[in-house]
């Protein structure tokens, strides 16, 4: 089975806090990505990679930064915390077919709360 | 950008009952997916359709591709309350999947015993 494992359920971090959410796949994907999921507003991306060392942003990309030094892990930063970034953050991967199947495997999410 | 739109947003029935969910989109995707998602979790995958007009069973779960890939459809028979959850749609567009997924917003569904 393909595993995606964030570092943590839950966190509460300080307003102004830099803030790191890791995230480990186990299946050799290519992409690996970022969402925020908020009432209302659905599941947005932040940031995705399709290779080491490779990012882009995705729909809201600001606040935030990405790093992905390993193909297995991708970390999403917040550098300043700020209390509009309390949400639920899911990272995701896929492999790269070059084609029409990119299924996106989950991990268990982050619920962070920013006070 | 390439928007999809989920209906209804929340539904709660009976145990035992049918119900239909839609996707719909005014822009084409190269397959769409559908996802599970409990409360605290991560999606779950349930299916991938590709192809235009096509129908795959999932148990008691049919989904259905439209035939122009614009929009897509999860009906479920005799609902039970392990049913229950937020069912998302996806849709990939042209980029083998490197550039995210856009999701809908989603459908709370309830099933009460």
């Amino acid at each position: 089975d393909v595993k995606v494992t964030q570092s943590s359920r839950y966190l509460v971090k300080r307003t102004g806090e830099k803030v790191f959410l890791e995230c480990v796949q186990d299946m050799d994907h290519e992409n690996m990505f970022w969402y925020r999921q908020d009432p209302g507003l659905g599941l947005r991306l932040i940031y995705f990679s399709y290779d080491v060392k490779m990012k882009e942003k995705g729909d809201i990309p600001e606040g935030y930064s990405v790093s992905r030094e390993k193909k297995e892990r991708f970390s999403l930063i917040l550098e300043s915390a700020s209390t509009n970034q309390t949400s639920m953050y899911l990272c995701a991967s896929s492999l790269y077919t070059g084609g029409v199947r990119t299924e996106a495997f989950f991990g268990q999410g982050t619920r962070l709360t920013v006070v | 950008t390439q928007l999809l739109e989920q209906s209804p947003q929340f539904l709660s029935i009976q145990e035992g009952e049918n119900l239909t969910v839609y996707c719909n989109s005014s822009s084409v995707f190269s397959s769409l997916q559908w996802y599970r998602q409990e409360p605290g979790e991560g999606p779950v995958l349930l299916v991938t359709v590709v192809t235009g007009g096509e129908v795959k069973k999932l148990k008691r779960l049919t989904f259905q591709f439209g035939d122009a890939r614009k929009d897509s459809s999860l009906h479920i028979t005799a609902a039970q309350p392990g049913d229950t959850g937020l069912y998302l749609c996806a849709g990939a567009g042209s980029g083998g999947g490197a550039d995210g997924l856009t999701f809908g917003k989603g459908t709370h569904l309830i099933i009460q015993p």
